[in-house]
């Protein structure tokens, strides 16, 4: 167990409508992730943040935004979703960065109708 | 940009059979990780090589970090039904603080 929570484990919204996604980590670790995976694309990095209040875009950022006020909490947010945001979304925390282990929260399972 | 590859894509053993599978990538990494996932779960960590040549186990899984540090091998023996599902493997891109993922190799362990 990496000590990652990930809330809501699953969500059904309504297209227009804001979400938010939370990821706890108790392990004090510098860097999270947010990934979306998808069949066909694998895991793709939306965001991610380095500390508290430093965050940068991943390869899909697009459409969602992010927060860390906290080193152990890091937000999600959906402004407006979409029907191509339904996918599976997993929280990831590592100590030190990409040449370090990457830990893996149990998913949110998000369904935009 | 970075790619990893796996093979195979899929693979259907009998339990008690030992089982192979490989990441292949055009570029160098410096570390590889070693990923399964369950269905509904998030992918857990079996294991993370730092060092060209290294040769880690962890219980039944044997990894090994490839000498020329493009590629990674995955072995599992004597498998059992719980190894069923998909393997990743992994390793830190280049350009920025992100991980690249191969698309994995999905096993199945008839009984």
């Amino acid at each position: 167990d990496a000590g990652i929570t990930q809330s809501p484990r699953h969500k059904v919204t309504e297209t227009g409508t804001p979400v938010t996604l939370r990821c706890h980590q108790t392990e004090n670790h510098r860097y999270m992730y947010w990934y979306r995976q998808d069949p066909g694309h694998g895991l793709r990095l939306i965001h991610y943040s380095y500390g508290v209040k430093d965050t940068d875009k991943g390869e899909v950022s697009d459409g969602y935004s992010v927060s860390r006020s906290k080193t152990e909490d890091f937000l999600l947010t959906l402004e407006s979703a979409t029907s191509s945001q339904t996918s599976v979304y997993f929280c990831a925390i590592s100590r030190q960065g990409r040449n370090e282990k990457l830990f893996f929260g149990s998913g949110t399972q998000l369904s935009v109708l | 940009g970075q790619q990893l590859n796996q093979s195979p894509q899929s693979m259907f053993i009998q339990e008690g059979e030992d089982v192979s599978m490989n990441c292949t990538s055009s570029s160098i990494f410096n570390t590889w990780l070693w990923y399964k996932q369950d269905p509904g779960e998030g992918p857990v960590l079996l294991i993370a090589l730092y060092k060209a040549g290294e040769l880690t186990s962890n219980g039944r899984l044997t990894a090994q970090f490839g000498i020329t540090r493009k590629d990674s091998f995955l072995n599992i023996s004597a498998s059992i039904p719980s190894d069923v599902g998909i393997y990743f493997c992994a390793g830190p891109d280049n350009y920025g603080q992100n991980f690249v993922f191969g698309p994995g190799t999905r096993l199945s362990v008839l009984p």
